[in-house]
């Protein structure tokens, strides 16, 4: 069965903190891995990440995926209290269509 | 439309009741996907459809879940004879092609079974 296991499940930090979400994945035929942020309900895109050691940055976010590790990782650095959210990871499988998700990890910035 | 609007944003039904949970694509996003997400839980794959068409329909948990799409836009996921487990956010997403774009989201119907 396809699994992708995210960690923690939840995380308390300060303002300015830098955090590293962590993302595995147990799948056949992997594709890509992309990862989501949720802050209310919707779940907005953030990161798709197909090569290995290839670092995707967005401003304070960065994520990076070891194909080797059968992981990826998601840095926040300087982090606000905007950041608070689920950030969802997901991996996407060759032949497919829909996206195997993780539980999410709940990220609380705190002033 | 600008985003993937879904319709209601809330709903309270009652057990046994059935509920329809609407959902209004990006203009032009051919592939539409139901997930639900259960409290503490991640996103869980119900149905894609492609066009009008449901290749795959494996993901609806009972045949109480039911849904369809016409014009290849709106989609109307139904539940029948609500149960309490059914109670969750249903999120619908669009995407132009397939995932490897990355879906866009909507807001989700968060529906309450009592």
């Amino acid at each position: 069965e396809d699994k992708v296991v995210q960690s923690p499940l939840s995380l308390v930090v300060h303002e300015g903190d830098t955090v590293t979400l962590n993302c595995s994945y147990e799948v056949t035929n992997f594709r890509s891995l992309l990862w989501y942020k949720q802050e209310k309900k919707a779940p907005t895109f953030l990161f798709m990440l197909t090569s290995s050691g290839i670092e995707k940055k967005s401003g304070r976010l960065s994520s990076i995926l070891d194909k080797k590790e059968l992981s990826s990782i998601l840095n926040i650095t300087a982090t606000q209290t905007g950041d608070s959210a689920i950030y969802l990871c997901a991996a996407y499988l060759e032949w497919s269509y829909q996206l195997t998700f993780g539980k999410g990890t709940k990220l609380s910035v705190i002033p | 439309g600008a985003g993937v609007s879904q319709s209601p944003s809330n709903k309270v039904t009652e057990k046994g009741k059935d509920v329809e949970l609407r959902c209004d694509p990006i203009s032009g996003h051919t592939a539409l996907y139901w997930y639900r997400q259960s409290l503490g839980q991640g996103l869980e794959f119900l149905i894609y459809f492609q066009g009008n068409s449901a290749p795959d329909k494996s993901g609806l948990p009972s045949d109480r879940f039911s849904a369809e799409r016409t014009g290849g836009s709106v989609s109307t996921l139904t539940i029948q004879r609500t149960q309490q487990e059914d109670s969750a956010v249903y999120l619908c997403a669009s995407s132009a092609t397939g995932a490897n774009y990355g879906y866009t989201f909507g807001s989700g119907t968060r529906l309450t079974v009592v």
